[in-house]
């Protein structure tokens, strides 16, 4: 069964500075993707960062970057000038394509301090 | 354009008693889900459906039911409600399966039961 783990329950962060959130994964698929989401007070969830595992090069969308580590199944969120509005719940997510469904980790909540 | 939109956000149930949340989409998508969100712990997977029609069973389907009769409608039912059943529960809709496809969350509905 495909499990994601998320270490760090907890996580504080100085506003303008760089923080690094950690997920790992189990699996035994080749073809998977890999996922943030970013739960604010709002409880929306919204899309950060994709990754397809096939994709040597990490992925990037703007303040966020990953580090991804097929070989050791690991997955980590890098969050550069950290602002105030990236105080939220983070959750690394999985999808392989036989599989039908996205499988969570338990979160990892950030706090951004001023 | 609404998104993914969610009714009531919030209910009380006593045990026993039965409701059905609903779940609709602007979006034209062909896929949704339903997830259960607990303390301390990522989405898991309770319903989805793959088109107009169909349902299929996800991670925790035990003690729910759901229907699709209308493409833009996702209905979670609960028959007889239980304790364990308090949680929050997110809709989510997507064009179609796959990692690529992006899936897009309802704002959530707190269910407390007692």
């Amino acid at each position: 069964a495909q499990t994601v783990t998320q270490s760090q329950p907890e996580m504080s962060v100085q506003e303008a500075e760089t923080v690094t959130l950690s997920c790992t994964y189990d699996t035994s698929e080749s073809d998977y993707y890999l996922f943030w989401y970013k739960q604010p007070p709002s409880r929306q969830m919204i899309l950060v960062i994709r990754q397809e595992a096939y994709k040597q090069q990490n992925a990037t969308e703007n303040r966020f970057s990953v580090n991804f580590q097929k070989a050791a199944k690991s997955f980590s969120l890098k969050i550069s000038d950290s602002q105030l509005g990236d105080a939220a719940m983070y959750f690394c997510a999985y999808w392989y394509n036989a599989g039908n469904m996205l499988t969570f980790g338990g979160g990892t909540r950030l706090m951004v301090k001023p | 354009n609404a998104g993914v939109t969610q009714t009531p956000k919030f209910r009380v149930l006593k045990t026993g008693q039965s409701m059905t949340l609903l779940c609709a989409q602007d979006m034209n998508h062909e896929y949704m889900y339903w997830y259960r969100q607990d303390p301390g712990m990522g989405l898991r997977l309770i319903h989805y459906s793959v088109g107009e029609g169909t349902t299929a069973k996800g991670e925790v389907p035990d003690g729910y039911n759901v229907s699709r009769l209308k493409k833009q409608n996702f209905l979670l039912g609960l028959e007889s409600a239980a304790p364990s059943q308090t949680s929050v529960y997110f809709c989510a809709s997507s064009w179609a399966a796959g990692g690529y496809n992006e899936q897009f969350f309802g704002p959530g509905t707190r269910l407390t039961v007692l």
